[in-house]
């Protein structure tokens, strides 16, 4: 079956422990993104990989960091998570086709509460 | 700065009404897509519009993207209970395919 994994679904930490979000999808897709979604903010872009070896800043990018060693790999890093951070994560993928961007597949999201 | 305004954030209609919702931008925008998501999942593509002037129609949704390419609609026609989500719309400009914008989301409930 298709489709983008989260893991973990729900995080509850402490200020400054550091912690990472799996995400990994099966469809060979190139492009991966992180968002955040917070009520009455739609979702925010934070990190988004268009291959391999290639990462950019979405919006909100600051307080994360993100890797693409792997084409089905695109892990969310919080190096020292602070409460404000506390929002509900998605990844995403999609074949990326140039200008025209296809449909993003998005996980079943993250939960994380920063205390 | 929201790139994408979505209008109205919450909209609460009883069954067999019709509706529309708004995203607008300043930004002119390659291509723009509508999302609907329910509570504790992630979002589903509707639809994708990349032609000014665009109308697409999934069964009772009307999907249509602005002349300029700044702006989209979704019209539903006589609603049911199982449109009730959030929608949301996303596009992308064209200078930066890969950055992706989202708007903040509309609210819709439909009532039996």
């Amino acid at each position: 079956e298709a489709q983008v994994t989260q893991n973990p679904r729900y995080l509850i930490t402490v200020t400054g422990k550091k912690l990472t979000v799996t995400c990994s999808q099966n469809m060979n897709h190139e492009y991966m993104s992180w968002y955040r979604q917070d009520p009455g903010l739609g979702l925010r872009q934070i990190y988004y990989s268009m291959n391999v070896e290639v990462t950019d800043k979405g919006d909100v990018p600051e307080g994360y960091k993100v890797s693409r060693k792997e084409k089905r790999n695109f892990p969310l890093i919080l190096e020292s998570p602070s409460p404000n951070q506390t929002s509900l994560y998605f990844c995403a993928s999609s074949a990326y086709s140039g200008v025209v961007y296809n449909e993003q597949f998005f996980g079943p999201g993250t939960r994380l509460t920063v205390l | 700065t929201q790139l994408l305004e979505q209008s109205p954030q919450f909209l609460s209609i009883q069954e067999g009404e019709n509706l529309t919702v708004y995203c607008n931008s300043s930004s002119v925008f390659s291509s723009l897509q509508w999302y609907r998501q329910e509570p504790g999942e992630g979002p589903v593509l509707l639809v994708t519009v990349v032609t000014g002037g665009e109308v697409k129609k999934l069964k009772r949704l009307t999907f249509q993207f602005g002349d300029a390419r700044k702006d989209s609609s979704l019209h539903i026609t006589a609603a049911q209970p199982g449109d009730t989500g959030l929608y949301l719309c996303a596009g992308a400009i064209n200078t930066n395919a890969g950055k992706s914008t989202f708007g903040d989301g509309t609210t819709l409930t439909v009532k039996p």
